[in-house]
C-alpha cells in the first residue's frame, strides 16, 4: 500500500531533550516536506526537500533541522525542544513530474507535547 | 501576515445542498492552488487543484473557481453529503519550480443529514 508513515504518533517530552520524528514514504517520491498544524494558524511549512541532500526552509524553520540522506526518509529533528513547539506535525511527499506534481500525500500526523 | 485566508472557520449545510468554501490570497505571484480535506486523526488528503491559466476545474461533485483579479478562489460541493463533513484547507504556491506552500487556516464543514 502506497503510504507515508510517521513515528512516533504521539510524544510527550520535556524542554531541551533532543528528539527525532521519522518520516518514510514508499512511493519513490522526490519531494518531501514537514508541516505543523496549530489552532487558528492552519498548516505551516517547516522544511522541504526536492531530492536527496537537497533541503530548503519553509515558513517556520526556526528550532528545527532536517536531513535527506535517502530518498524514502525525511526525519525532523528538534535539537532543543521548547513548549512553543507543541503541535501536530505532518510529513508529506509528492512526485515532481507531470501536471499534478504539486499534489502531496500526507502522513497520519505526530502529536508532540513539550512540557 | 497571512497570505492565504479562509475567513469562515465553520460552515453548516443541509445534505443535498451546495457547500461553498471560500479562500482569499494576497500574493499575486501565487499561480497554483489546491484544496485538501482533513478528517480528525488523519492527515490531509488532496481534493482538487487549479492553475492560474484556468478559472474553473471540475472533478465530480467538486468544482474550484479562481478569480485572479479578486485574488479569490472557492470550492463548490454539489450535492453535499454527510461524508463531506471535514476541515477543508486551501493552499497556494508560486507554481512550477517553486516548492513552498502556504496554507489557509481551514474551514470546518458540517453537512447535516
Amino acid at each position: 500500500e502506497a503510504q507515508v508513515t510517521q513515528n512516533p504518533r504521539y510524544l510527550i517530552t520535556v524542554t531541551g531533550k533532543k528528539l527525532t520524528v521519522t518520516c518514510s514514504q514508499n512511493m519513490n517520491h522526490e519531494y518531501m516536506s514537514w508541516y505543523r498544524q496549530d489552532p487558528g494558524l492552519g498548516l505551516r511549512q517547516i522544511y522541504y526537500s526536492m531530492n536527496v541532500e537537497v533541503t530548503d526552509k519553509g515558513d517556520v524553520p526556526e528550532g528545527y533541522k532536517v536531513s535527506r540522506k535517502e530518498k524514502r526518509n525525511f526525519p525532523l529533528i528538534l535539537e532543543s525542544p521548547s513548549p512553543n513547539q507543541t503541535s501536530l506535525y505532518f510529513c508529506a511527499s509528492s512526485p515532481l513530474a507531470g501536471w499534478d506534481y504539486n499534489e502531496q500525500f500526507f502522513g497520519p500526523g505526530t502529536r508532540l507535547t513539550v512540557l | 501576515d497571512q497570505q492565504v485566508k479562509q475567513n469562515s472557520p465553520s460552515l453548516s449545510v443541509q445534505e443535498g445542498r451546495i457547500s461553498i468554501l471560500n479562500c482569499d490570497y494576497t500574493n499575486s505571484m501565487f499561480d497554483y492552488f489546491l484544496w485538501y480535506k482533513k478528517y480528525p486523526a488523519e492527515g490531509p488528503t488532496f481534493l482538487i487543484s487549479i492553475s492560474s491559466i484556468k478559472d474553473k476545474n471540475e472533478d465530480g461533485r467538486f468544482t474550484v473557481f479562481l478569480n485572479k483579479s479578486a485574488k479569490h478562489l472557492s470550492l463548490h460541493i454539489v450535492p453535499s453529503q454527510p461524508g463531506d463533513s471535514a476541515v477543508y484547507f486551501c493552499a497556494a504556491s508560486e507554481g512550477t519550480g517553486t516548492y513552498k506552500y502556504i496554507f489557509g487556516t481551514g474551514t470546518r464543514l458540517k453537512v447535516l443529514a
